[in-house]
């Protein structure tokens, strides 16, 4: 089945202890991209990737990291979580960089306490 | 930068009604609009997507238009059913940098 993985899907930690939320897609698309949603501010793009070794900052970069090294996963890094970056975070994944849809995650739920 | 914005907010209709939702963005140069799904809990899964190139898409019960000059886009639902209620986002990709922005979303409750 077709699909986009995202681990673990919630967890609570506290501030400064380095997190990794893995994302994993099996229809080998170049496109990958991390986004994080929040109430009335809705979704915004924090990273995303046109292809292995190709990343750039999306929207709201500051304190995430992200590294592509193989073309199906993508891992979102915290170095040192605050409570700002308490969030619904999903991971997308499309075939190409233009005009191709995107297939979302079910989404991982952080709390950083 | 591009911003995206979604009106209504939120809509309740009673069930069998055709509705429009509403999409505006504010810079023309983008690649494509993609209209969103979400249900509470769950991720987004995609609805339509327009090509810049194109004027509307349809899926269904469902007719996505773009108009790229002026920055709208409407998502037009046809007789419409209480499975359609969820959140409703649209989002443009830029052709300048790749980036994808997101409205607010509108949030439609049809009533049985």
């Amino acid at each position: 089945e077709a699909q986009v993985t995202q681990n673990p899907r919630y967890l609570i930690t506290v501030t400064g202890k380095k997190l990794t939320v893995t994302c994993s897609q099996n229809m080998n698309h170049e496109y990958m991209s991390w986004y994080r949603q929040d109430p009335g501010l809705g979704l915004r793009q924090i990273y995303y990737s046109m292809n292995v070794e190709v990343t750039d900052k999306g929207d709201v970069p500051e304190g995430y990291k992200v590294s592509r090294k193989e073309k199906r996963n993508f891992p979102l890094i915290l170095e040192s979580p605050s409570p700002n970056q308490t969030s619904l975070y999903f991971c997308a994944s499309s075939l190409s960089t233009v005009n191709q849809p995107q297939h979302f995650g079910d989404g991982t739920r952080l709390s950083i306490l | 930068k591009q911003e995206v914005t979604q009106i209504p907010a939120a809509l309740s209709v009673p069930e069998g009604e055709n509705l429009v939702l509403n999409c505006s963005f504010t810079d023309s140069a983008i690649y494509n609009l993609q209209w969103f799904r979400q249900d509470p809990g769950k991720g987004l899964t995609s609805l339509l997507l327009i090509q810049s190139s194109q004027r509307e898409q349809t899926s269904g019960r469902l007719n996505a238009s773009l108009d790229k000059s002026s920055g709208r886009s409407t998502l037009y639902i046809a007789a419409s059913q209480p499975g359609d209620s969820a959140t409703y986002l649209c989002a443009v990709e830029g052709n300048r940098d790749d980036k994808i922005i997101f409205g607010k979303g509108t949030r439609l409750h049809i009533l049985p």
